[in-house]
């Protein structure tokens, strides 16, 4: 069965410096991962997926995330963060044959300060 | 139009009360979900509908009901809730079986339920 691990349930950076979220997935296959966001009182909005297209992703938001087999990672960064950055973020995978249903990280709460 | 629409945004219950929560898409998925949400944890899967059959039950408690009338509409019928049943329900949908694979969940910006 597939899973991913988020290191860090909170992430603090200041307002322009990087941000990293770590996600390392676990799965015999190579898998679809997908990075979501979810601000205060909303729902999951898709911020990135990797497909075997190409292994550096960029996304919405100035976001990108980068697929590395050998380290059975797809951690998640910004050049520079912004306030409006501040929310929930959620790594999650689902195999590239069966079960279509993806598998969510525990998440981790980016903090942005001024 | 890539849009899930649930209603209503909150709900206030009592644990005697029967209530419904509703969700609708129009991209023509045939795949549809209700999760439940606790505060800072990920969403935990409750239902699956694919083809408006009902495919998957996580072990859900029987005092929540689902229903798909048709491919666009979710419901989840509540009927004597309890207090840990508050939480946020979320609704997604996808496309069934996954074209291309690996396509992802188009999530509604759910409803917060709360049971006293």
């Amino acid at each position: 069965a597939q899973s991913v691990t988020q290191l860090g349930s909170h992430v603090s950076v200041s307002e322009g410096a990087l941000v990293l979220l770590r996600c390392n997935y676990s799965s015999s296959v190579p898998p679809y991962l997908f990075w979501y966001v979810q601000y205060p009182n909303q729902g999951l909005q898709l911020l990135l997926k990797y497909t075997s297209a190409a292994t550096l992703v960029k996304g919405i938001n100035g976001f990108e995330a980068e697929f590395k087999k050998s380290e059975t990672s797809f951690h998640l960064t910004k050049p520079s963060a912004h306030m409006s950055d501040a929310a929930e973020y959620f790594c999650a995978v689902s195999p590239s044959g069966g079960s279509y249903i993806p598998t969510f990280g525990r998440g981790t709460s980016l903090i942005v300060h001024p | 139009d890539t849009e899930v629409t649930q209603t209503p945004k909150h709900l206030v219950m009592g644990m005697t009360n029967k209530k419904s929560l509703k969700c609708e898409q129009h991209m023509g998925h045939r795949a549809m979900y209700w999760y439940k949400q606790k505060a800072k944890k990920p969403p935990e899967l409750m239902f699956v509908y694919s083809y408006e059959k009902l495919s998957i039950n996580e072990s859900v408690p029987s005092r929540f009901s689902p229903e798909c009338p048709n491919s666009s509409l979710l419901n989840l019928h509540l009927h004597a809730l309890q207090p840990e049943d508050s939480a946020l329900y979320l609704c997604a949908s996808s496309q069934f079986p996954p074209d291309p694979p690996g396509e992802t969940q188009y999530f509604g910006p759910g409803t917060r339920l709360l049971v006293l």
